[in-house]
């Protein structure tokens, strides 16, 4: 079962743009989200997280909102840049003092000129 | 400092054969995660260590994946008997232990190794 998905494989933005990433969850016991970046032939590098105490975090030109209700959390970029372009993973885990991270399949973003 | 790193970056073996994987995770870091990246798949958690305590390998599929940890900081990944569906991204993860509650951490990542099995 899939308890972490991004219904959107891909999402083209032009430049200047702002771009919002989607992620859904299943699992009500997941207190902290994770939104990483990924280049091709690289690990995933840190973003930006979000406890579940919030409904918004804010760095830079990246937000992530949480809406617990609906079990819906967002990324936005904004302005989107070229190099904001690879594939972006929404990340979830609940408890303990390590926890493994559930990972949705990937949005890929590609932000043209 | 460094960074989470991995060896090899690259492995073709043939189906039947034992491979290892090694991870050297940040200095300091307790915890450390292994993951797979299978093509167009997310990351699906294998396994997790973090200081002393028994690890978490509530992700492993079978009996023929298995890691251990030695002295605290580099970790083994060895998979026997390789078969083809085993062929995917390995990554290698550590983290700061989460002080509790609702505090923040993240993980951080190394490179990967590729693993092809033919």
């Amino acid at each position: 079962d899939q308890q972490v998905k991004q219904n959107s494989p891909s999402l083209s933005v032009q430049e200047g743009r702002i771009s919002i990433l989607n992620c859904d969850y299943t699992n009500s016991m997941f207190d902290y989200f994770l939104w990483y970046k990924k280049y091709p032939a690289e690990g995933p590098t840190f973003l930006i997280s979000i406890s579940s105490i919030k409904d918004k975090n804010e760095d830079g030109r990246f937000t992530v909102f949480l809406n617990k209700s609906a079990k819906h959390l967002s990324l936005h970029i904004v302005p989107s840049q070229p190099g904001d372009s690879a594939v972006y993973f929404c990340a979830a885990s609940y408890g303990g003092t390590a926890s493994k991270l559930t990972f949705g399949t990937g949005t890929r973003l590609q932000v043209t000129l | 400092g460094a960074g989470v790193s991995q060896s090899p970056s690259n492995k073709v073996t043939e189906k039947g054969k034992d491979v290892e994987l090694r991870c050297d995770p940040i200095s300091g870091h307790t915890a450390l995660y292994w993951y797979r990246q299978s093509l167009g798949q997310g990351l699906e958690f294998l396994i997790y260590f973090q200081g002393n305590s028994a690890p978490d390998k509530s992700g492993l599929p079978s009996d023929r994946f298995s890691a251990e940890r030695t002295g605290g900081s580099v970790s083994t990944l060895t998979i026997q008997r390789t078969q083809q569906e085993d062929s995917a991204v390995y990554l290698c993860a550590s983290s700061l232990p989460r002080s509790g509650g609702l505090s923040s951490y993240e993980q951080y990542f190394g490179p990967g190794t590729r693993l092809t099995v033919t």
